[in-house]
């Protein structure tokens, strides 16, 4: 089965360190979606992509945060400097978009990358 | 007060059981997702639907459009399907507004 493939699956890092999270769609899917998953918040959409261009980046902090898609393979988000307060799971789900016909799709979501802020 | 909400947050079955999970919307919605997450933090989508009833193996899924509920009901439970079960509300795009999910454990 085609899956979504994050990496690194944990990250332990200082406060004020830059943090690169990397994310590898399927195949195929034209949208990629960034979320993050703390005990209080539950799940929170941070930004999406349709096509490599960003749709939607409202759910995220901009002076720290910043997602790209370099290519169709690759999705990133960055945090730098990083705070304590970003330690979360990060999840990248991917899906076909809605604008090509399809109707609404599932999301299909990556195993997180854990992330700890000392 | 959330748009999507849950009940019960926890739940403690037995082996067998039947199970039925509540998730209440206050927004329009073109579709309504049921999530399962695993103990080990993967996501899986279980159902997406718009209207009706959806049936995979044991699990159905169903939805009320005009009340905005939707129920996923678990038949025969069992200790693999321990899990926290996740709604999510899709408006017009696709973005995704998210229940704070529902913890199941299933005892043997």
């Amino acid at each position: 089965d085609a899956r979504v493939t994050q990496t690194p699956r944990h990250k332990v890092t200082e406060m004020g360190q830059e943090v690169t999270m990397r994310c590898q769609p399927i195949l195929g899917h034209n949208t990629v979606f960034w979320y993050r998953q703390t005990m209080m918040q539950g799940l929170e959409l941070l930004a999406y992509f349709r096509n490599r261009a960003p749709l939607d980046d409202s759910g995220m902090p901009k002076d720290r945060f910043s997602a790209e898609m370099p290519d169709a393979t690759l999705a990133t988000l960055k945090i730098q400097p990083s705070e304590p307060r970003d330690s979360a799971v990060y999840f990248c789900a991917s899906g076909l978009g809605i604008d090509r016909g399809n109707g609404n799709q599932p999301q299909h979501f990556g195993d997180g990358t854990r992330l700890s802020i000392l | 007060k959330n748009e999507v909400e849950q009940s019960p947050q926890n739940l403690t079955a037995q082996e067998g059981e039947f199970i039925t999970i509540n998730c209440s919307y206050s927004v329009g919605i073109s579709a309504l997702h049921w999530l399962q997450q695993h103990p080990g933090g993967g996501i899986v989508s279980l159902f997406m639907l718009s209207s009706g009833k959806k049936k995979h193996g044991r699990l159905i899924a169903t939805i009320n459009i005009q009340e905005k509920h939707s129920s996923l009901h678990i038949t025969a439970s069992h200790p693999r399907d321990s899990a926290v079960y996740i709604c999510a509300a899709q408006g017009g795009s696709e973005k995704l507004v998210f229940g704070k999910g529902t913890k199941l454990t299933v005892n043997p």
